[in-house]
């Protein structure tokens, strides 16, 4: 069965430079969450897109920006990285109908800020 | 949505039942306990959910109290793979449900 798909796997970026995670869905669902977990710590959610529509957000910096495109694939751009925005940053995907049932994620994109 | 309240850690030997507990003194009525785990740094796992009645499926069981104000997960027969961090989360189930808050888990160990 097809997973929720997220690339790069991993990313290694300097201080001050911007960094793109992408997160393709499970085919039909329409939501999609993301997720940072700092070393040790436990995933706090970011943000979330409904129908390419941002619906709802949770802690997610200034820095930090995403969007869902047509096909559901979703993007997060991370500018003027800071070595604590080194993290697993994970991606899942739901369908409308069905709730938190319905949550995959993806495998994550382990990012390191040096 | 309901904040939960779970042990940080727990030992387990391989073979027996696993039970993990969860409060939940401030669920809704109409929110739902689920229960995720995650392994190592990969992406958390969905296992289980109910809203009043105990629940079965092939990879654990969920005990809800009449009240709903605590929980149990129970994995009937813990192999050292259920080595995780287990996460009990209150939230409506509704199609507009939206986020999972995660809150401290608990982190199984299974032991040979």
């Amino acid at each position: 069965a097809a997973g929720v798909i997220q690339s790069p796997r991993h990313l290694i970026k300097e201080k001050r430079e911007t960094a793109t995670l992408k997160c393709y869905p499970i085919p039909r669902h329409d939501t999609v969450y993301w997720y940072q977990q700092g070393p040790g710590q436990d995933p706090q959610f970011l943000i979330s897109f409904y129908e390419k529509m941002q619906s709802d957000k949770g802690s997610i910096p200034d820095r930090f920006s995403a969007q869902q495109f047509s096909d559901y694939h979703s993007e997060l751009n991370m500018s003027s990285l800071e070595l604590g925005d080194s993290a697993l940053y994970f991606c899942a995907s739901s369908p409308r109908e069905g709730g938190i049932r319905g949550y995959t994620f993806g495998s994550g994109t382990r990012l390191t800020v040096v | 949505d309901a904040k939960t309240t779970q042990p940080p850690s727990m030992d387990c030997a391989e073979g027996r039942a696993a039970n993990l507990p969860c409060n939940h003194s401030t669920i809704s009525g109409n929110e739902y306990v689920y229960w995720y785990r995650q392994i190592h740094s990969q992406g958390p796992q969905y296992i289980i959910h109910g809203l009043k009645n105990n629940e079965t499926n092939e990879m654990a069981s969920l005990i809800i109290t009449e009240d709903r104000k605590s929980s149990t997960l129970i994995l009937p027969h813990a192999t050292l793979r259920d080595t995780a961090v287990y996460y009990c989360i209150v939230n409506r189930g509704s199609s507009n449900t939206g986020k999972l808050i995660f809150g401290q888990g608990t982190t199984l160990q299974v032991k040979p």
